[in-house]
């Protein structure tokens, strides 16, 4: 069954970065779209990112534009976020998250997610 | 900017029907957007409940439905039970690439 685990998640001070991993199994990974999707503490989701089956295309959200890069490893059936100068309102649950087709598509899976905390 | 719109809150009675919608704050919801709905329990992850505007997810019972209705995305839940309470957020995918959540719908069964 698909399977999408999050790892790198933690404590980081503002300004700083982290790298989150998502590992994909149960699934074909090269033949989907990709999502990351975050959810602050109390509040919506809210989308963050996709990347296309192939890694040639990349879409964000207006308030990660410049900070936030989404990337993939086919050969390692693995997704990654990085997170640059990261702010106090990125706190979130990150989901990774899978697609129903190779480009844009509706999220069909969903991992367990994983805990950002930016705090001093 | 563009925001999906959707209600806050509703109330269902047990075995009732209800009916959450999702819309535009600037135009219509098309199938073009592959509107979707997901489930969330408070602090577990979100569950696909429906994709590509009317088709069912996996392992999700029929009283679960989707359709467009007018210019919105709409969710019917029809004979609600208690454990339908819980909150519920629809999505719609973008021909520009961008993906937007909606709000939320925080739904009670009483």
């Amino acid at each position: 069954q698909v399977q999408l685990v999050e790892s790198g998640g933690g404590v980081v001070q503002p300004g700083g970065s982290l790298r989150l991993s998502c590992a994909a199994s149960g699934f074909t990974f090269r033949s989907h779209a990709m999502h990351w999707v975050r959810q602050a503490p109390g509040k919506g989701l809210d989308w963050v990112a996709v990347i296309w089956y192939d890694g040639s295309n990349k879409y964000y959200t207006d308030s990660v534009k410049g900070r936030f890069t989404i990337s993939r490893d086919n050969a390692k059936n693995t997704l990654f976020l990085q997170m640059n100068s990261l702010r106090a309102e990125d706190t979130a649950v990150y989901y990774c998250a899978r697609d129903y087709g190779l480009r844009r598509g509706p999220i069909i899976y969903w991992g367990q997610g994983i805990l950002v905390t930016v705090s001093s | 900017q563009t925001v999906v719109t959707q209600e806050p809150s509703f109330s269902v009675s047990p075995g009732g029907t209800v009916t959450l919608t999702c819309g535009l704050s600037s135009g219509s919801v098309s199938t073009t957007y592959s509107p979707s709905w997901y489930q969330q329990i408070p602090g577990q992850a979100p569950r696909t409940l429906i994709y590509n505007t009317d088709t069912r997810s996996s392992g999700v019972p029929h009283r679960f439905s989707g359709s467009i209705l007018g210019n919105k995305a709409a969710l019917t839940i029809t004979g609600a039970q208690a454990d339908d309470e819980c909150d519920y957020y629809c999505a719609l995918f973008m021909e520009s690439g961008i993906s937007m959540f909606g709000g939320g719908t925080k739904l009670t069964v009483l």
